[in-house]
């Protein structure tokens, strides 16, 4: 069965920490891996990642992916309250008529004044 | 680019009502969008994908005659729960993918609350 496991599910550090959030898969037919922010609202998207060792950037968050090793992170430095959101990973699949998004649970990142 | 809008952004109503809920991509044509559903504190969980001018296709446990898409044109798709009862109530979301390989672009959500 395909699967997407985030890691940590929860994590709490002050302004100006560094964090990196992980997220492992375990899917057939891996197409790309996608990193979403979510906040009060729906997910608004950060990164796709498709081919490894490419590292994407974006202001102070950063994520690369490892096709061998199956896993990516999400690196985000000198953290800022605003970054307190929950982290979405996902996985898309070359499924043909039937693709869609393999969801991990998410990273609750808090960051503290 | 790759605006997607989703309205209502908020629903409160009664036990019986049909409720629709539209979900627009403003800047792109989406032949495919995504209709998910979430429970507070737990992740998004797929619903139905939404192709314009054919059925859409549900996930196992999804009841198509409860929940009626429509994706008309490519740029607006409609759900809607019929006849909703109050565990229909939750956060649903639309996403549209502006092409083969580029990713989900969601809407804000609409909560519905069923009295």
């Amino acid at each position: 069965e395909d699967k997407v496991v985030q890691s940590p599910l929860s994590l709490v550090v002050h302004e100006g920490d560094t964090v990196t959030l992980n997220c492992s898969y375990e899917v057939t037919n891996f197409r790309s891996l996608l990193w979403y922010k979510q906040e009060k609202k729906a997910p608004t998207f950060l990164f796709m990642l498709t081919s490894s060792g490419i590292e994407k950037k974006s202001g102070r968050l950063s994520s690369i992916l490892d096709k061998k090793e199956l896993f990516s992170i999400l690196n985000i430095t000198a953290t800022q309250t605003g970054d307190s959101a929950i982290y979405l990973c996902a996985v898309d699949l070359n499924a043909g008529n039937n693709r869609k998004l393999i969801w991990g649970l998410g990273t609750s990142l808090a960051v503290n004044p | 680019g790759a605006v997607v809008s989703q309205h209502p952004s908020r629903v409160i109503c009664k036990s019986g009502t049909s409720v629709k809920i539209e979900c627009r991509s403003l800047d792109f044509q989406a032949t495919t969008m995504f209709w998910y559903r979430q429970f507070p504190k737990q992740s998004l969980m797929l619903m139905a994908t939404s192709n314009e001018g054919s059925k859409a296709t549900y996930e196992q446990g999804v009841e198509k005659d409860k929940f009626l898409i429509n994706h008309a044109s490519l740029t607006l798709s409609t759900l809607t729960v019929t006849s909703a009862h109050p565990e229909d109530s939750s956060f649903y979301i639309c996403s549209a993918r502006r092409g083969t390989n580029q990713p989900q672009h969601f809407g804000d959500g609409t909560r519905l609350s069923i009295l």
